[in-house]
């Protein structure tokens, strides 16, 4: 069982806008930086988004997070095809000190 | 081309340990942490532990202690993640993981391939 709570799946349409959830606790996400990834099938994670809401070099401005209290959420808008993905969060956990992940969230684009 | 690169799958009996390694290209090595994470399959990403590679200090994750070993061989750009006493439950890909943002734990920016480690 994961520390970070995320939806199981999520589901909108091309074009359509969707939010994932990641809720957490004050040892967590209520003290510390959220990222967000994406994974497709087989491959490796990818960052999505950094310090809550930050992007790297070459990740669309589509993707976009914020914080408030325990809990993150991962924006996307304008739904492609190609954005069908798990996608998981992940923070720092000062008890016990180690990284958490979310269990990870299954977009499917309809 | 900045990458890392995994050794390849492994089968290991029950028992037995493991050794994953990670190569790194196209960066200054020292430069970064390096974090290891495993996902079991069908399930989520879990971190086994970090290591910073300049000064060779590790944190390992309580679930793990005892169990792990995370090295570093600067002079090959070579990171190493040693699991003991292993069980079905550590069949899962590791994925060695670079820490690209310093005071952003858990950001991590480029990642290995994935090493498929099978036991059983």
């Amino acid at each position: 069982q994961s520390v970070l709570t995320q939806p199981p799946s999520v589901s909108a349409a091309p074009g359509q806008k969707v939010t994932i959830s990641c809720s957490g606790s004050s040892s967590n996400i209520g003290n510390h930086y959220v990222s967000w990834y994406q994974q497709l099938p087989g491959t490796a994670p990818k960052l999505l988004l950094y310090d809550n809401n930050k992007r790297p070099s070459g990740i669309p401005d589509r993707f976009s997070g914020s914080k408030s209290g325990t809990s993150a959420t991962l924006v996307i808008t304008g739904l492609q095809a190609g954005d069908e993905a798990t996608y998981s969060c992940a923070t720092w956990d000062s008890s016990p000190s180690a990284v958490v992940f979310g269990g990870g969230t299954k977009l499917t684009v309809l | 081309q900045v990458q890392l690169v995994q050794s390849g799958a492994e089968m290991k009996k029950p028992g037995a340990s493991m050794k994953v390694s990670c190569e790194a290209f196209g960066y200054t090595f020292s430069t970064y942490g390096l974090s290891w994470v495993r996902q079991a399959p069908g399930l989520g990403l879990e971190w086994m532990g970090r290591i910073d590679i300049y000064n060779a200090n590790t944190n390992y994750a309580q679930r793990f202690q005892g169990r792990v070993t995370l090295t570093t061989d600067t002079a090959s750009n070579t990171a190493h993640l040693h699991l003991r006493r292993l069980t079905s439950d550590d069949t899962a890909v590791y994925y060695c993981a670079r820490e690209g943002y310093a005071g952003s734990e858990g950001a991590f920016d480029l990642w290995g391939q994935g090493t498929m480690v099978t036991v059983s």
